[in-house]
């Protein structure tokens, strides 16, 4: 069955100091995959999503995304985080379009400090 | 703009009592979905629904019903609700494509 990792469930950072979040898949496809953002009292927002083609994939606010199908893994970057990042991240899979299964990660609580 | 709509936002009701949560998305979308958020799970899949009409139980379906009456609306029905079901509830719906999701922004239940 098809699983997401997510390895970190806090994460702190400096504002203006680079970020990785990680993501682990498991699945014997070519998975569709996506990193999902909550605010606090939100529902979640996409960041961005992969389908194929470019491994790295470029989404709002300056986030980016590898796929890595070797390692099956699906990290999130940022270059230069803003207090304004702090939110819970999510990342998730799919076994493809059409497919109802959107499989969660746990989330990562990401705190941006002074 | 992509919009779904939960109401109500917060409810607190007792053990064994009847909670029904609303959802409404003016996105013409087919496919609507009830997931509910707890720490260290991430979103599990209650009930879902391809069109009016139709409900499909998802990964945790015990203890719920859903029903899907119109395009636009989709509700998540707890017949007996218990403690164990205080959790954030989200509702989301997707083209049938499922390209991207488009989520409320959620409703917290408390059973006491």
């Amino acid at each position: 069955a098809q699983s997401v990792t997510q390895p970190d469930a806090r994460v702190t950072v400096s504002e203006g100091a680079s970020l990785q979040l990680r993501c682990k898949y498991s699945y014997s496809g070519t998975p569709y995959l996506f990193w999902y953002v909550q605010y606090p009292r939100q529902g979640l927002q996409l960041l961005l999503k992969y389908y194929s083609g470019d491994p790295v994939v470029q989404g709002v606010n300056g986030f980016e995304a590898e796929f890595s199908k070797s390692n099956s893994s699906f990290h999130l970057r940022k270059a230069s985080v803003h207090w304004s990042d702090s939110a819970v991240y999510f990342c998730v899979l799919s076994e493809g379009t059409g497919n109802y299964k959107y499989v969660f990660g746990a989330g990562t609580r990401l705190k941006v400090i002074a | 703009e992509a919009a779904v709509t939960q109401s109500p936002r917060n409810k607190v009701a007792v053990t064994g009592g009847k909670v029904t949560l609303s959802c409404n998305q003016t996105n013409n979308h087919n496919n609507m979905y009830w997931y509910r958020q707890d720490t260290g799970h991430g979103l599990r899949l209650i009930h879902y629904s391809y069109g009016a009409g139709s409900t499909e139980k998802g990964d945790i379906p015990d203890g719920y019903k859903a029903s899907r009456p119109s395009q636009e609306n989709f509700s998540l029905i707890l017949e007996l609700a218990t403690p164990s079901q205080t959790s954030v509830y989200f509702c989301a719906s997707g083209d049938a494509a499922n390209t991207e999701v488009f989520f409320g922004k959620g409703t917290r239940l408390t059973v006491v």
